[in-house]
């Protein structure tokens, strides 16, 4: 069974540093993996996705990761943290068969420092 | 640019009471799902269409959930009757198809008193 795991339930950075957001994830089979963002009563919005191909996936607003499989981990990255950054964000893995069915993590809330 | 709407966006109710929760995706797509969102907690899968056939519903408690898609486009969840444990946030979300990614509703905010 697929399983994802994010590091950290709150993190707080001051506006200017660097965000770093941590999500492993368990899976028999490479899978593959989303970053959403939830604002406070919204939905959640698609920041970047990782399918195939270059393990380096860029997505909306600054905001970077990297699938690194042999750490089995996918972790989120903004060289530059902005106070509209202050959300909260869910790493999520969905299988690549089947009904692709999406397992989400926990969610790590990020408030940004002035 | 689309939007998946749902309606309405937030509901307050009784227990024991029925409730219902309104979704319409985004054209043309075909994948429709519900998800159930605790605070705190990330979403969880309730029940995923492929136009109007359900293919995975085995996370929806059926004793007193039950969702329908009858045309292929909007879909209705419903609760009955609402428990307590039933607060939460649900969401729709819909895609092109299971392939491709999810695009999510604002969401109907739940509380059952």
């Amino acid at each position: 069974a697929q399983s994802v795991t994010q590091l950290g339930s709150h993190v707080s950075v001051s506006e200017g540093a660097l965000v770093l957001l941590r999500c492993n994830y368990s899976s028999s089979v490479p899978p593959y993996l989303f970053w959403y963002v939830q604002y406070p009563n919204q939905g959640l919005q698609l920041l970047l996705k990782y399918t195939t191909g270059a393990t380096l996936v860029k997505g909306i607003n600054g905001f970077e990761a990297e699938f690194k499989k042999s750490e089995t981990s996918f972790h989120l990255t903004k060289p530059s943290a902005h106070m509209s950054d202050a959300a909260e964000y869910f790493c999520a893995v969905s299988g690549t068969s089947g009904t692709y069915k999406y397992i989400f993590g926990t969610g790590t809330r990020l408030k940004v420092l002035a | 640019e689309a939007e998946v709407a749902q309606s309405p966006r937030y509901k307050i109710t009784e227990k024991s009471q029925a409730v219902a929760f309104w979704c319409d995706p985004i054209s043309g797509h075909a994948t429709l799902y519900w998800y159930r969102q605790i605070l705190g907690q990330g979403p969880e899968l309730l029940v995923q269409f492929q136009d109007e056939s359900v293919v995975d519903d085995s996370q929806l408690p059926k004793d007193r959930f039950s969702a329908e898609r009858l045309k292929g486009v909007d879909s209705t969840l419903k609760i009955q009757p609402a428990e307590l444990g039933d607060s939460a946030m649900y969401l729709c979300a819909s895609s092109f198809d299971r392939y491709n990614e999810q695009f999510f509703g604002p969401g109907t905010r739940l509380t059952v008193l």
